[in-house]
């Protein structure tokens, strides 16, 4: 039982290039999310997928698309990256009937 | 003003000591309180969770909800080195599938 896994753990990318990261789950967990987290901003939502093919927007969903591809598998991903998204990204899953939140170890992402 | 406010620090005390974390809050409508753990490059990981008003306790952890006041707490008795870390608050209204987080408390345990 592997919980949240994310990949990659680190990416550099230069402004304009896009990518998608990765976020799996294995506890058959409903509601999937994606955090970003800066110096003294705490924990900041930009997508969730509150079941199986829903999404939804957060606080800060501008620059972002996400998929939620199945079950386990929910994707953030950066169109045209920019240095303001430069950040530590979580993904998270929470169990139905249940309101904790289980987090991955995170992706650390540069955009020079 | 932020919905859930919570001190950054850093919070520096001596092994041993009780550490006591702190959160308040402005929306009277969270019903479930949840504090995290987070250490350095890692992400958090939950430490307490309650509902109700009052005390829980979980070894040297207690957390602490006063509704009426809208503020919690958490307590760490005999603190360790290994308890250095950022301490989240999370609160969640009844049926929603959104936390709001505070922003985190720095404790640094020394020993």
């Amino acid at each position: 039982n592997a919980g949240v896994t994310q990949t990659p753990k680190f990416q550099v990318l230069k402004t304009g290039q896009s990518m998608t990261l990765q976020c799996a789950q294995d506890m058959n967990h409903n509601s999937m999310y994606w955090y970003r987290q800066d110096p003294g901003m705490g924990l900041r939502l930009i997508y969730y997928s509150a079941s199986e093919g829903t999404t939804d927007k957060g606080e800060v969903p501008n620059g972002y698309n996400v998929s939620r591809l199945n079950k386990r598998e929910f994707s953030l991903r950066l169109e045209s990256a920019a240095p303001s998204q430069t950040s530590v990204y979580f993904c998270a899953s929470t169990g139905r009937g249940t309101d904790t939140q289980y987090f991955g170890p995170g992706t650390r992402l540069t955009v020079l | 003003q932020k919905e859930v406010e919570q001190d950054p620090g850093p919070l520096s005390v001596p092994e041993g000591a009780i550490v006591s974390l702190n959160c308040t809050y402005s929306n009277s409508a969270f019903q479930y309180f949840m504090w995290y753990r987070q250490y350095s490059r890692k992400g958090p990981e939950l430490l307490m969770y309650t509902y109700s008003s009052g005390n829980k306790e979980d070894g040297r952890f207690t957390a602490q909800v006063d509704k009426s006041s809208k503020y919690i707490s958490l307590f760490i008795r005999d603190s360790q080195p290994s308890d250095s870390a950022t301490y989240l608050c999370a609160m969640i209204e009844g049926g929603s599938y959104i936390p709001t987080f505070g922003r985190g408390t720095s404790l640094i345990v020394h020993p």
